[in-house]
């Protein structure tokens, strides 16, 4: 079974700073996608950034990174430089031998202060 | 393009009322997808087309129906629903490749009075 746990229901941070959002994950599958959604009050689900299980290096997209650690099978988002706009519900998904389903994580609802 | 267009934006409609909700995309992808989410939840998968057949239903109650007309077009059909249906239902599409995103539309606010 795959499962994806977001530890951090919520958290703040200074405009301008950066800040990493938490996700591991637990999975059989020896191939799996790894993605980082971020879901403004509007509702749409905007993708941000993936990372494939054998990637080697880091995905980086911007001023977001990804942080994967296969072994300790986390994937943790970095935002650098937040900016107001970054405050929205960030998810983190994944998808893997069944790869019609994405499984998604319970969400951190990030605030960035002025 | 990457759009995924849902329409109605927002919907009100009572527990005997027959509606539908539309989704479309024109990527050329052959997978779609609809998704429940609730208030500060995570999405919740209800049904997944794979080249216009239906392959996956997460046990979703059958006052939900799904209808994949076409490659690019995507419906559900609402009947007798009930206030615990009220959600954003999210509507998605993807190629089917486990190393690729899902494009997610604005999605249908619904609210069952």
């Amino acid at each position: 079974a795959q499962k994806i746990t977001q530890t951090q229901p919520g958290m703040f941070v200074q405009e301008k700073e950066a800040v990493t959002l938490d996700c591991t994950y637990d999975t059989s599958d020896p191939s799996y996608g790894l993605f980082w959604y971020k879901q403004p009050s509007s509702g749409e689900m905007i993708f941000l950034i993936y990372q494939g299980s054998y990637d080697q290096q880091n995905a980086t997209e911007g001023r977001y990174s990804l942080n994967f650690q296969k072994a300790r099978k986390s994937a943790n988002l970095v935002i650098s430089a937040s900016q107001l706009g970054d405050s929205a519900m960030y998810f983190c998904a994944m998808r893997g031998y069944n790869f019609n389903k994405f499984y998604f994580g319970s969400g951190t609802k990030l605030n960035v202060k002025p | 393009d990457t759009e995924v267009t849902q329409t109605p934006k927002h919907l009100v409609m009572g527990m005997t009322n027959k509606k539908s909700l539309k989704c479309e995309q024109h990527m050329g992808h052959r997978a779609m997808y609809w998704y429940k989410q609730k208030a500060k939840k995570p999405p919740e998968l209800m049904f997944v087309y794979s080249y216009e057949k239906l392959s996956i239903n997460e046990s979703v109650p059958s006052r939900f129906s799904p209808e994949c007309p076409n490659s690019s077009l995507l419906n559900l059909h609402l009947h007798a629903l009930q206030p615990e249906d009220s959600a954003l239902y999210l509507c998605a599409s993807s190629q089917d490749d486990r190393n690729t995103e899902a494009f997610f539309g604005q999605g249908t606010r619904l609210t069952v009075v």
